[in-house]
């Protein structure tokens, strides 16, 4: 089992529409989760972090996190074209000497 | 405040030649991480570092790779000799720790390795 997983996509969605992005990981111990943007031939950058159960805002991105069911998710709203990238879910477990883990990203796709 | 360097941006290379990469990170920052990511799949760490000490390689490949930081600031990390499968973009990422946000890397813009 992947330490964390995402759908690869493509997710595609219409401008305006909530985008909707999940996440899952394995290890119970995890503690701070991220989502972070690629571009197309770019590098990671962090979008969001989120480290306790329930829901944080930031503008038009929300991040939400339930530990009981070991799922993180982003949601978008208002999508924008700009938006389309690829989004990578991380996880931190201090346990394991602050090793960030990524998943493979999920493709989002922003239809105008 | 300027980002993290990396250089070269692209190199090709032939199997079992020899490569390697240098990154300069945020002037102040202690930990210094290397990640391999492949086409389609996300970052993979293969060394941590926490100024010039090693925190986590486990996922390295020691039989062909290696990676140094000395004095605590600017890294290299070397492959000898590469496999076809050693093609992909090396990112390198710092990040403040103690004083900053666990887990927010600032990434540079990575190293794009072409095995032949």
């Amino acid at each position: 089992q992947k330490e964390v997983e995402q759908n690869s996509g493509p997710l595609s969605v219409p401008e305006g529409a909530i985008a909707s992005l999940n996440c899952t990981y394995s290890d119970r111990g995890s503690q701070s989760f991220f989502w972070y943007r690629q571009y197309s031939g770019k590098s990671p950058e962090l979008i969001m972090s989120i480290y306790s159960n329930g829901d944080k805002e930031d503008g038009r991105f929300t991040a939400q996190l339930n530990k009981a069911s070991q799922y993180v998710s982003l949601l978008i709203r208002d999508s924008q074209p700009s938006d389309s990238a690829t989004y990578l879910c991380a996880v931190l477990n201090m346990e394991y000497g602050n090793k960030l883990v990524f998943g493979a990203g999920t493709i989002l796709r922003v239809k105008s | 405040e300027a980002g993290v360097a990396q250089s070269p941006r692209y190199k090709i290379i032939e199997k079992r030649q020899s490569v390697a990469f240098w990154c300069n990170p945020i002037s102040g920052h202690a930990t210094l991480y290397w990640y391999q990511q492949i086409l389609g799949q996300g970052p993979k760490l293969l060394i941590q570092f926490q100024n010039n000490g090693v925190v986590d390689d486990s996922q390295l490949p020691k039989d062909r790779f290696s990676a140094e930081r000395l004095k605590g600031v600017d890294s290299t990390l070397k492959i000898q000799p590469a496999k076809l499968e050693d093609s992909a973009v090396y990112l390198c990422a710092s990040s403040r720790r103690r004083t900053g946000i666990e887990g927010e890397l600032f990434f540079g813009e990575g190293s794009r390795l072409t095995v032949l």
